[in-house]
């Protein structure tokens, strides 16, 4: 079955203290991986997209990563500010959009 | 702000009542999501629509219905509400059918009581 896992579910950082966001996927036919940044009752807001193996994405403190079985988003040096719940989605087979969405980390970073 | 618009907001209702989600997508897009987030099941799909068309469907189930509309706008049904249908339900829009990035709207909160 096609999915994806978080992980961890929770974290938290002191603020500078650089770390890593998994996310594990079983996809045949991937066709994208996306991450989203979700603040508390708001919609999800579009960070990145990887499409292939090795490719890489950066955005100020963000930076995200793709293998054949798991994309990792890095954050540098976290700042309060970046306290969300961080979203990884997939695209797979034919031609829809459906993304399938992971359950998220929820990330906590303390002055 | 994402450019897409949802209405209500918040909306309380009791069970077996019938409410309407409103949905415009950012201007241009054409392709218009919807899903729903509760706190034990995360984010999940429900249904897409590209320029009026149903494009693809997700976990959507049969007391629930949506459609596009010649203005690109859409809407959501929900009938025969159960306490479990309380969530946030999210509309997304894209350029096109197969574009990699949704832009979400802020949710419409959905209590059932």
């Amino acid at each position: 079955e096609d999915q994806v896992t978080q992980s961890p579910e929770a974290l938290r950082l002191q603020e500078g203290e650089s770390s890593s966001l998994n996310c594990s996927y079983t996809v045949s036919g991937l066709r994208g991986l996306f991450w989203y940044r979700q603040d508390p009752g708001k919609g999800p807001e579009f960070l990145f997209t990887l499409y292939s193996a090795g490719e890489e994405k950066e955005k100020e403190r963000l930076k995200a990563t793709l293998t054949k079985k798991e994309s990792f988003l890095h954050i540098t040096a976290p700042k309060p500010e970046d306290s969300a719940t961080y979203l990884c989605a997939f695209t797979y087979g034919g031609a829809t959009n459906k993304l399938i969405f992971g359950t998220g980390t929820l990330l906590a970073v303390q002055p | 702000d994402s450019g897409v618009t949802q209405t209500p907001k918040h909306l309380i209702t009791a069970t077996g009542q019938r409410v309407t989600l409103r949905c415009s997508p950012r201007s241009g897009d054409l392709s218009v999501y919807w899903y729903q987030q509760s706190l034990d099941q995360g984010l999940q799909f429900l249904i897409q629509y590209y320029n009026g068309e149903e494009r693809a469907k997700g976990n959507i189930l049969e007391r629930f219905s949506a459609q596009q509309f010649p203005d690109l706008h859409s809407e959501l049904n929900l009938s025969s509400l159960e306490l479990g249908d309380s969530a946030l339900y999210f509309c997304a829009s894209s350029l096109g059918p197969n574009t990699g990035e949704l832009f979400f709207g802020e949710g419409s909160r959905l209590t059932v009581l």
